[in-house]
């Protein structure tokens, strides 16, 4: 199986300042035959199912804000929130869909300083 | 638009099983996967399975083979996911989610918790 491991495990933010979550994978996702990661990152707030914000590493899906920001290849990955809002309070995952077992990181704990 | 909804919380004694329903609607149900993840509380999400609509093929996670059957009744685009033999470490939130084999998930359902307990 592949091993998704995020850090921080939490970070807290002051409102309009930058977060940097970090997802490593015990092994490439990058698929090289169409040179895309297989890789995705959720959001999920309380009470709520996961909501899907960036596939394939940085494409963000529709609707969701332009400061949030996914990046990295092959094993390194990031997502980043340019200026913390107080809504993105939320436990953040990456996920890896090149193979199965899918697996999910542990989540990282966002709040605000 | 899209829309997976689940049925109830449900509550069950060791040893028994659970039946979770994921009825799909806003798409053309056998064109896309279902997924299970599910989330015991205040832990991650863990990936269980998926089934092809289409063909009835299904990828359990190993952990839960022999033990979890999903199945779906394309006439009434509803996706069912059943768990034998529970015990209280399977008390969690369920969640079916629809995508591609090999895409990510768009799109949740509720959540449906399961609580194992005598």
């Amino acid at each position: 199986d592949i091993v998704m491991t995020q850090s921080p495990d939490s970070l807290a933010v002051s409102l309009g300042e930058r977060a940097t979550i970090n997802c490593k994978s015990s092994q490439s996702v990058l698929y090289n035959s169409d040179n895309k990661n297989y890789f995705a990152w959720y959001q999920q707030k309380p009470g709520q199912p996961p909501k899907l914000l960036i596939s394939w590493a940085s494409t963000r899906e529709s609707g969701v804000p332009d400061r949030f920001s996914g990046s990295g290849s092959g094993t390194d990955f990031s997502l980043t929130i340019t200026s913390l809002q107080a809504e993105d309070v939320a436990v953040y995952y990456c996920q890896q869909y090149f193979s199965t077992p899918r697996t999910f990181g542990q989540g990282t704990k966002v709040e605000i300083k | 638009q899209v829309h997976l909804v689940q049925s109830g919380a449900e509550v069950k004694n060791p040893g028994a099983s659970v039946k979770v329903s994921c009825k799909a609607s806003g798409y053309i149900f056998t064109d896309s996967y279902i997924h299970w993840v599910r989330q015991a509380p205040g832990q991650g999400l863990e990936w269980m399975g998926w089934i092809n609509p289409n063909s009835g093929g299904t990828n359990y996670k190993q952990k839960f083979q022999g033990r979890v059957t999903m199945t779906t009744d394309t006439s009434i685009s509803a996706a069912y996911m059943e768990l034998n033999r529970l015990r209280s470490d399977d008390t969690a939130v369920y969640y079916c989610a629809k995508g591609p084999e090999y895409s990510s998930l768009a799109y949740w359902g509720q959540g449906s918790l399961v609580t194992v307990s005598s």
